[in-house]
């Protein structure tokens, strides 16, 4: 499984725009970039993938470099709701979960 | 909208007894989970179930767990003999072909 590397922790201000990097130098062709989240103690919710083009639903947007060794998820409106733990994945048949980004939106 | 359920949501069992962990994954969907998150460490996965056999396990899911489909619609855990160290949070998730994992709100397992 191509490895990915996020930063630990980030704050966000309630209604702005929270950018969340990840980094997966090594995702080979073939792999996806999954986007899910924990909110505390509750089952991981899936948010968005992509392969090579840039994706945008409901919840979110996912920008993907030309190369793919890393991508940003952007939350375009973030709200109190949206403090959890975000999780960057590059593996579909499994998930692998690393330790994610603790974002906390702040009033 | 359609979502993945778990039953029950905390169970409490003594060290060596049987537990079976139930999950109804979404109906139509073809492509069975589970994964465990002991407290404060990261989402691990245990297995995923296609066409009524394992299509993957990890070192985690050794021979005290195993999983079944007995009627169609439920998907359950079990772990033979527990040891204090399955205390954890264990998810099942599902999908369909398309590649997005539906997660359940988990079952928290304690042993004692």
């Amino acid at each position: 499984d191509a490895k990915t590397t996020q930063p630990p922790s980030m704050d966000c201000a309630e209604g702005r725009a929270a950018n969340l990097p990840c980094n997966h130098s090594t995702i080979s062709g073939n792999e996806y970039v999954y986007w899910y989240r924990q909110i505390h103690s509750q089952g991981p919710q899936y948010i968005i993938h992509g392969l090579k083009n840039n994706e945008t639903n409901e919840m979110a947007s996912l920008i993907i470099t030309e190369d793919r060794k890393s991508s940003t998820l952007i939350l375009p409106h973030a709200t109190l709701r949206d403090t959890a733990v975000y999780y960057c994945i590059v593996r579909v048949i499994k998930l692998s979960f690393g330790a994610g980004t603790t974002v906390t939106v702040r009033a | 909208e359609p979502e993945v359920t778990q039953t029950p949501s905390h169970q409490v069992t003594q060290m060596g007894q049987e537990v079976i962990l139930r999950c109804v994954p979404i109906s139509n969907h073809l492509y069975f989970y589970w994964y465990r998150q002991i407290l404060g460490q990261k989402v691990e996965f245990l297995v995923s179930f296609y066409n009524n056999e394992i299509s993957e396990k990890s070192e985690i899911f050794d021979d005290q767990f195993s999983v079944e489909r007995p009627d169609g619609s439920n998907f359950t855990l079990k772990i033979r003999s527990t040891k204090l160290e399955d205390s954890a949070m264990y998810f099942c998730a599902s999908r369909d072909r398309i590649y997005e994992q539906y997660f359940g709100p988990g079952t928290r397992l304690t042993v004692t």
